[in-house]
């Protein structure tokens, strides 16, 4: 079974904190990514990674950054905490783009 | 650009079958897939359709038409544990998955 896990269920921060979101997979994927999940908003992809040291942006990239130095590790980081940043967070990789395997998300509270 | 629609909402009687449907419009189209996610839960992968017609996956089937840029999911025999959203989501230019906004299923007795 595919394992993805995040550093932490529950984070709270308070504004312009910088903030680590850690991920690891266990089954050796080559894809990984970062969405945030909004209530009526779905999933949207803020950055993704097909190698290490790779990264791509994706929809909504504005104030985070990402680091791939392993290929089982894909950190999300947000360099100057904002309110409008409270969210859950979803890491989750591939083999495949289509099939991805998601962590438990990290729901992170800026205050 | 691409935009995904499905409906917001869909409740349905326990035993019963359901279709949740999705519309996209994407700049290339690699397939449709399925995601289910139940409350304070991760989203799983449910199915995924690369040619036109219908998968079948136990109770869950999905279907494609590339020329109607349409597709849906079957729940066959409903169960009260199928409570949960349903994202459809496609590959769009060099966005390896975008997912629609999610149906939340509701099922009652």
């Amino acid at each position: 079974d595919v394992k993805v896990t995040q550093s932490s269920r529950y984070l709270v921060k308070r504004t312009g904190e910088k903030v680590f979101l850690e991920c690891v997979q266990d089954m050796d994927h080559e894809n990984m990514f970062w969405y945030r999940q909004d209530p009526g908003l779905g999933l949207r992809l803020i950055y993704f990674s097909y190698d290490v040291k790779m990264k791509e942006k994706g929809d909504i990239p504005e104030g985070y950054s990402v680091s791939r130095e392993k290929k089982e590790r894909f950190s999300l980081i947000l360099e100057s905490a904002s309110t409008n940043q409270t969210s859950m967070y979803l890491c989750a990789s591939s083999k495949q783009g289509y099939e991805q395997y998601f962590g438990p998300g990290t729901r992170l509270t800026v205050t | 650009g691409q935009s995904l629609e499905q409906p917001s909402e869909v409740t349905a009687v326990e035993g019963a079958i359901v279709q949740i449907n999705c519309t996209y419009q994407t700049s290339g189209f690699y397939g449709l897939s399925w995601y289910q996610q139940h409350d304070g839960g991760a989203p799983t992968f449910l199915s995924y359709n690369g040619l036109d017609g219908l998968e079948e996956t136990g109770r869950f089937s999905s279907f494609l038409s590339r020329s109607d840029s349409y597709g849906y999911l079957l729940l066959q025999e409903l169960q009260m544990k199928d409570s949960a959203s349903y994202f459809c989501a496609v590959p769009s230019g060099n966005t390896p998955l975008v997912f629609g906004k999610g149906t939340r299923l509701s099922v009652i007795a």
